[in-house]
């Protein structure tokens, strides 16, 4: 059975602070996924990233960067310079290799005010 | 834009009635999903369909079905509502293609509440 554990169900910072979102995973699988979605107000969630379990290297997208680390099955996700719009519930995933099971974790809202 | 759009925004039913959530997606994605969110629990798939006519169970199927008799539309019914079923429905589509796992394209939600 797959788990993704959120454990920060929320989260408030300052404009213009850093802060990381956590996920912790469980998979018995040898080869599987790893995502982030952002949920904003309106509902839809937005793909951000996708990680298979084979690529171990760090991601940098703007101020976004991922932190992948298969020796304490965590995929944390770090916002840098935060800004209002970053604020939504933001939701880790982990998929099976076949795609046909992606499990979400509980989300963590981040609520940046200025 | 690509686009999956979910019929309600809000819908409001009554214990025992028959609900019908509709999705339509216009990328002719194979795949599309259906997941409830509910607060704490993050999304929890209900069914899922690989293609028109087939659809698989997910986690928590019990007390709803589904039909995918055209390509672009997954309808998710709730034959007897229940006021345990008041949730957030999310509708997703992802293409088949060679990479497995796509990112899945989310619709907007519906908010369903049964009193």
């Amino acid at each position: 059975a797959q788990k993704v554990t959120q454990a920060q169900t929320e989260i408030s910072v300052v404009e213009k602070e850093d802060v990381t979102l956590d996920c912790v995973y469980e998979t018995r699988d040898t080869t599987y996924y790893l995502f982030w979605y952002k949920q904003p107000p309106s509902g839809e969630l937005v793909f951000l990233i996708r990680r298979n379990s084979f690529d171990e290297q760090n991601e940098i997208s703007g101020r976004y960067s991922w932190n992948f680390q298969k020796s304490t099955s965590s995929f944390n996700f770090t916002i840098t310079a935060s800004q209002v719009v970053d604020s939504a519930v933001y939701f880790c995933a982990l998929s099976n290799n076949a795609g046909n099971m992606l499990t979400f974790g509980g989300g963590t809202r981040l609520m940046v005010k200025p | 834009d690509v686009k999956v759009t979910q019929s309600s925004r809000y819908l409001v039913k009554r214990t025992g009635e028959k609900v019908f959530l509709e999705c339509v997606q216009d990328m002719d994605h194979e795949n599309m999903f259906w997941y409830r969110q509910d607060p704490g629990l993050g999304l929890r798939l209900i069914y899922f369909s690989y293609d028109v006519k087939m659809k698989e169970k997910g986690d928590i199927p019990e007390g709803y079905s589904v039909s995918r008799e055209k390509k672009e539309r997954f309808s998710l019914i709730l034959e007897s509502a229940s006021t345990n079923q008041t949730s957030m429905y999310l509708c997703a589509s992802r293409p088949l293609s060679g990479q497995r796992n796509e990112k899945l394209f989310f619709g907007s939600g519906t908010q369903l509440s049964v009193l």
